[in-house]
């Protein structure tokens, strides 16, 4: 009954390759994001969707896009993997007609390009 | 854009002694102000939030303050314990009307020393 799930948990993969992280919430949010979190400790915001729709881009490389099949889904794909992209991504949503304002995140995705 | 600032980036205390950790941000729009506990290895959680409207609120040993004018927030962790040693992130947003993503400030290593 996890809120909010990513696959996989770790990812080990080469220079120049292709991967994706996936993510699903089961909370009824209108809102999930894609935050990084780096060595140490940034947390930075990547990408948000609202409705489908692509709200924020952070002057992420366009290495990264995200793609959302639907309100419960935010996978983030990773085409041309640097050194520089090794870092935990969190998968995140929040109701947007919520008082609360509440992030709810995922367990982590770490990913080490070699 | 919004910018967050926290300070300090490490802090140790004593078992039972009190932890501040304190959080400017630049956007005057902005009206929620959360914190979150990541634990080793684990995600982001949050512990308590404050809204504009609002100058103090409390729970428990964890209590967070708002200067509305100045511009920072504090976050107070009163008879710390073992448990309580994690990263601590501030964060501000604009929510209601319109929501802006979290931004983070760059996170506080706090040690509570038995």
């Amino acid at each position: 009954d996890t809120a909010v799930s990513q696959t996989p948990k770790y990812l080990v993969t080469q220079m120049g390759n292709d991967k994706s992280i996936k993510c699903e919430q089961n909370l009824g949010h209108d809102t999930m994001y894609w935050y990084k979190q780096d060595s140490k400790k940034f947390l930075k915001i990547m990408f948000s969707y609202n409705n489908k729709e692509l709200i924020i881009n952070e002057t992420v490389p366009n290495r990264f896009s995200p793609k959302s099949p639907d309100k419960a889904h935010l996978n983030l794909h990773i085409n041309s993997l640097e050194l520089g992209d090794s870092a935990v991504y969190f998968c995140a949503s929040s109701p947007v007609r919520s008082n609360t304002g509440e992030l709810f995140f995922g367990e982590g995705s770490r990913l080490t390009v070699l | 854009g919004e910018n967050v600032e926290q300070h300090p980036s490490t802090l140790s205390v004593q078992e039972g002694d009190s932890a501040v950790i304190k959080c400017t941000y630049s956007d005057s729009a902005s009206n929620y102000f959360p914190w979150y506990k990541q634990e080793l290895g684990k995600r982001p959680q949050l512990i308590i939030d404050i809204r504009s409207n609002v100058g103090e609120k409390k729970d428990q040993r964890i209590a967070v303050t708002l200067n509305k004018t100045a511009k920072h927030f504090s976050l107070h962790i009163t008879e710390t314990q073992p448990e309580d040693s994690a990263v601590y992130f501030c964060a501000a947003s604009k929510k209601q009307p319109g929501n802006t993503p979290l931004v983070f400030g760059k996170g506080t290593r706090l040690s509570v020393i038995a």
